[in-house]
Formats: structure tokens, C-alpha cells, sequence
């Protein structure tokens, strides 16, 4: 089991550039989370797949954010004409949904610095 | 005023300590709650999970839920300078995990 991994671990990018983060959750997880976290704060959930369906998208996920988890495995987050307030690390989670009891477990991270 | 409120700290005690870290919440339709332990510039990692109000001990961790308060807090007993770290409260009443601040816990050696 090599847990939830994340690509880059780090990304700086200029004001207006697009960048796109990879998720790669625990392989039998049917559930992928993404959430931001921005200093000083708790992680703020962004969006959730079950397989390959988006099935619920935050308010915070404005039309310049676009996830894909295209055959039910990995996930790409995407930013389109990236803002300095964009700055944060995004978390990616995965999960096994079973009644009632689910876990989400955390990858590393992508910490996010836009210039 | 947010769905979860957590005391940021820093809370700093000397190794051995028994620590204290507590969450309030105000939606009655969160279920499960758990807590996450947050080294600097990791992900979470979980801790604990609990479903129903009382106790679950793990180790040195326990975890205590009163929902008629909306409290729920996390002790550590004998605390090691290892466990210096920021401690998130989360709690789920649909798929989505809620959030607190987190706290920040230094242990002095």
C-alpha cells in the first residue's frame, strides 16, 4: 500500500498561467476528495468523485477550476488563468465508501505559489 | 460564523504533559467526527474516529464526543516532543469533511 500520492509537491507559476495537479489516490479507493488549505486554516473541501462521476462541487471551485477523474483512478485539478489568492495547498483524499464508516485518507500535497 | 471553531494555540507543554485539544460545532447533522495530527507542510494524517457521543481510546489518544454540547475533544496523555504538530477537528454529515483551524501543540523536551 504506498497511500495517496500527489504530483508536483510544488509548483510556483506567474499570474494568468494555467497549472494542473495529479492525484493518484489508494488503488481499491472508489472516492477521490480535493480540498485547499490555506495557511493558518483547516482543509476547505473543493470537490469529490465517486468512480469517475464529480458528484458534489464546492462554491470555492470557481468556473477557472476544472477536475477530471477520467476512468475512476487517478485525478487532475486544473486552474485556468491562475490568481495570486489561487496560493494554497491543495490536498487530494481517497476513500472507500461503505455504509456508514468512511475514512478519508490524505496525500503530501501540492503546494500552490502564484507570483 | 463557521460550522467549527478550534483555538488556534500555539499550545506549548513540557514533555509528559497531559494535553487538552477541544472543537465546537454548530450543525446537528454532522455524524462522525475525527481528528487529523498535521505535521508542517504534510497532509493530515488521521487519528481518530468516532461515531457516537463518549469515549474511544487508542494508545495514548482519546477522543470524547458529547453531541447534546457540540464539543468534542482529543487528550494526549505523556505527551512527546515528537508529537509537536497542528491537531484538525473534522467532522462529516454527507460525504464532504468540515474542518477546524486546527491547533498547534508544542512539546518542550
Amino acid at each position: 500500500d504506498t497511500g495517496v500520492s500527489q504530483d508536483p509537491r510544488h509548483k510556483i507559476t506567474k499570474r494568468g498561467q494555467n497549472v494542473t495537479f495529479r492525484c493518484d489516490p489508494i488503488s481499491e479507493h472508489n472516492r477521490l476528495y480535493w480540498y485547499r488549505q490555506t495557511l493558518g486554516q483547516g482543509p476547505e473541501f473543493l470537490t469529490y468523485f465517486q468512480n469517475e462521476a464529480q458528484l458534489e462541487k464546492s462554491r470555492l471551485l470557481s468556473d477557472r477550476f476544472s477536475a477530471e477523474r477520467p476512468k475512476g483512478s487517478f485525478s487532475t485539478l486544473e486552474i485556468q488563468r491562475t490568481e495570486q489568492g489561487d496560493s494554497a495547498m491543495y490536498l487530494c483524499a481517497s476513500s472507500l465508501a461503505a455504509l456508514g464508516r468512511e475514512t478519508q485518507y490524505f496525500g503530501p500535497g501540492t503546494r500552490l505559489l502564484v507570483l | 460564523q463557521k460550522e467549527v471553531e478550534q483555538d488556534p494555540g500555539p499550545l506549548s507543554v513540557p514533555e509528559g504533559a497531559i494535553v487538552s485539544l477541544n472543537c465546537t460545532y454548530s450543525n446537528s447533522a454532522f455524524q462522525y467526527f475525527m481528528w487529523y495530527r498535521q505535521y508542517s507542510r504534510k497532509g493530515p494524517e488521521l487519528l481518530m474516529y468516532t461515531y457516537s457521543s463518549g469515549n474511544k481510546e487508542d494508545g495514548r489518544f482519546t477522543a470524547q464526543v458529547d453531541k447534546s454540547s457540540k464539543y468534542i475533544s482529543l487528550f494526549i496523555r505523556d505527551s512527546q516532543p515528537s508529537d509537536s504538530a497542528t491537531y484538525l477537528c473534522a467532522m462529516k454529515g454527507g460525504n464532504k469533511l468540515v474542518f477546524g483551524a486546527g491547533t498547534i501543540l508544542r512539546v518542550k523536551s
